[in-house]
C-alpha cells in the first residue's frame, strides 16, 4: 500500500458524458501528480499540484482539467468523454515538488472505460 | 523532451533464473525511478536511484547519469516478479516513462 487513494477504481460511462476521479495523496505530501496510462500512449504524464497550485502541465487536453484543494486532495475532471479516453488513470504523489529527491509514489489506480 | 528506452521489450524466464532490464535516457536527469505494475495494474516503486547502486532483497539497480543509462537486476526470478517494469525519468518537472520491459517469470 502506497499511502495513495484514490477513487473509483472502476468506472464505466456513455460517451459525451463528464466524470470526476479523486486522490488522496500519501500523508504529509504536497505534491500529487496525474498519469494516463493507455495502450497505444504508455503512461503519460498529465498534470501536476503543489500545495494548491499547478506547477507542471503535461499532455493534459482541454477537455481535462484538475485541481488540488486545501486538504491537498485533487480531482481530475474529464469531460466530453470520448472513446480514446478509456484508460487508467493513475495518481501519485511527493513531498516536494522538484525534480530532486523526491520519490513519487503511485497509487491503484481508477480504471475508466467510455462505451 | 527526454526519450527513455528500455530493453528487452519482452523477457520469459525460468524460475530462480537471473536478469538484467536496461533504461536508456537522452538527457541528464535529475530524477530516475523503477517500478513494478504487477497483473492487477498496481505501479510499485521499486527504487529512486538517480546516481549509484541500490539492493533491496533479491533486486537491485544501478544508474550511470554521466552515461545516461540505468539497469535493473533481479536474482533468483520467482512466478510474482512477473508484470511489467518501467524506467521513469525526470528533468524540469517533466517526467517520461519508458514503454516497460514485461517479465514472465515461469514456475
Amino acid at each position: 500500500d502506497s499511502g495513495v487513494t484514490q477513487t473509483p477504481k472502476h468506472l464505466i460511462t456513455a460517451t459525451g458524458q463528464r466524470v470526476t476521479l479523486r486522490c488522496s495523496p500519501r500523508s504529509g505530501d504536497l505534491s500529487v501528480y496525474w498519469y494516463q496510462q493507455s495502450l497505444d500512449q504508455g503512461l503519460q504524464f498529465l498534470i501536476q499540484y503543489y500545495n494548491g497550485e499547478e506547477r507542471a502541465k503535461g499532455n493534459i487536453l482541454e477537455r481535462f482539467s484538475a485541481q488540488q484543494f486545501p486538504d491537498l486532495h485533487s480531482e481530475l475532471n474529464l469531460s466530453s468523454l470520448e472513446l480514446g479516453d478509456s484508460a487508467l488513470y493513475f495518481c501519485a504523489s511527493s513531498v516536494g515538488w522538484s525534480d530532486s529527491g523526491n520519490t513519487i509514489y503511485f497509487g491503484e489506480g481508477s480504471w475508466l472505460t467510455v462505451v | 523532451g527526454i526519450q527513455v528506452e528500455q530493453s528487452p521489450p519482452d523477457l520469459i524466464l525460468q524460475e530462480g533464473a537471473n536478469s538484467t532490464l536496461r533504461c536508456n535516457f537522452s538527457d541528464s536527469v535529475n530524477n530516475l525511478q523503477w517500478f513494478h505494475q504487477n497483473p492487477w495494474g498496481q505501479l510499485i516503486n521499486l527504487f529512486y536511484i538517480p546516481s549509484g547502486t541500490k539492493q533491496n532483497g533479491r533486486l537491485s539497480a544501478t544508474t550511470v547519469a554521466t552515461e545516461r543509462y540505468s539497469l535493473l537486476y533481479i536474482s533468483s526470478s520467482q512466478t510474482t516478479d512477473s508484470g511489467v517494469y518501467f524506467c521513469a525519468v525526470r528533468n524540469n518537472n517533466d517526467m517520461r516513462f519508458g514503454a516497460g520491459t514485461r517479465l514472465t517469470v515461469k514456475p
